[in-house]
């Protein structure tokens, strides 16, 4: 069992939608969970950042962990075409101010919107 | 505007060939950088942790006397994969953490990815 699982998708929606993204994970040990969106060709770009369970909301977006399941989401309310994105969610045991850190990322989650 | 600058964007190469990436914090100075590998619709892989000063500690599996990492100063940390095959065509992306006292929208602690190198070896 790889220790972080994500649905490629790829998954469409229409403008307005509210879009849901999800993590499975295998490590306990797992703290600091984190969303990255990644357009094509780029590199990733910190959406939300989440330490322990429970939920974070910003603006649109709105991240969920459950320690318990092992189960992170995001979900994007009044999704609008510029999320159109590759979605990553990334985790790691710790992370140390100067210190290494390890992310293990997932495979990330295409989503169109479509207007 | 981007706070870690990776160059080139993208590198074509004749197989045999080394190639040289880039990876420089401009807003902060980053102690610890991190190369990762992106191969299509795959996940990031980190390669590599690379500190200022010290040699760079490689995840299992990845040949450190390939892919060498030098990072010799506090902004600027270069991944140097040597005699390139076609299967070390990537996309190859660096991340570094912000460092005490940082300029712009920096925080401290806070990990930036660059814009992504991507690397064709024919």
């Amino acid at each position: 069992q790889k220790e972080v699982e994500q649905d490629p998708g790829p998954l469409s929606v229409p403008e307005g939608a509210i879009v849901s993204l999800n993590c499975t994970y295998s490590n306990s040990a797992f703290q600091y969970f984190m969303w990255y969106r990644q357009y094509s060709r780029k590199g990733p770009e910190l959406l939300m950042y989440t330490y322990s369970s429970g939920n974070k909301e910003d603006g649109r977006f709105t991240a969920q962990v459950d320690k318990s399941s092992k189960y992170i989401s995001l979900f994007i309310r009044d999704s609008q075409p510029s999320d159109s994105a590759t979605y990553l969610c990334a985790m790691s045991e710790f992370i140390t101010q100067g210190g290494s850190e390890k992310l293990v990322f997932g495979k990330g989650t295409k989503l169109t919107v479509n207007p | 505007g981007a706070v870690v600058s990776q160059h080139p964007s993208r590198v074509i190469c004749k197989s045999g060939t080394s190639v040289k990436i880039e990876c420089r914090s401009l807003d902060f100075q980053a102690t610890t950088m991190f190369w990762y590998r992106q191969f299509p619709k795959q996940s990031l892989m980190l390669m590599a942790t690379s500190n200022e000063g010290s040699k760079a500690t490689y995840e299992q599996g990845v040949e450190k006397d390939k892919f060498l990492i030098n990072h010799a100063s506090l902004t600027l940390s270069t991944l140097t994969v040597t005699s390139a095959h076609p299967e070390d065509s990537s996309f190859y992306i660096c991340s570094a953490r912000a460092g005490g006292n940082p300029r712009g929208r920096a925080r401290t602690g806070e990990l930036f990815f660059g814009e992504g190198s991507r690397l064709t070896v024919l």
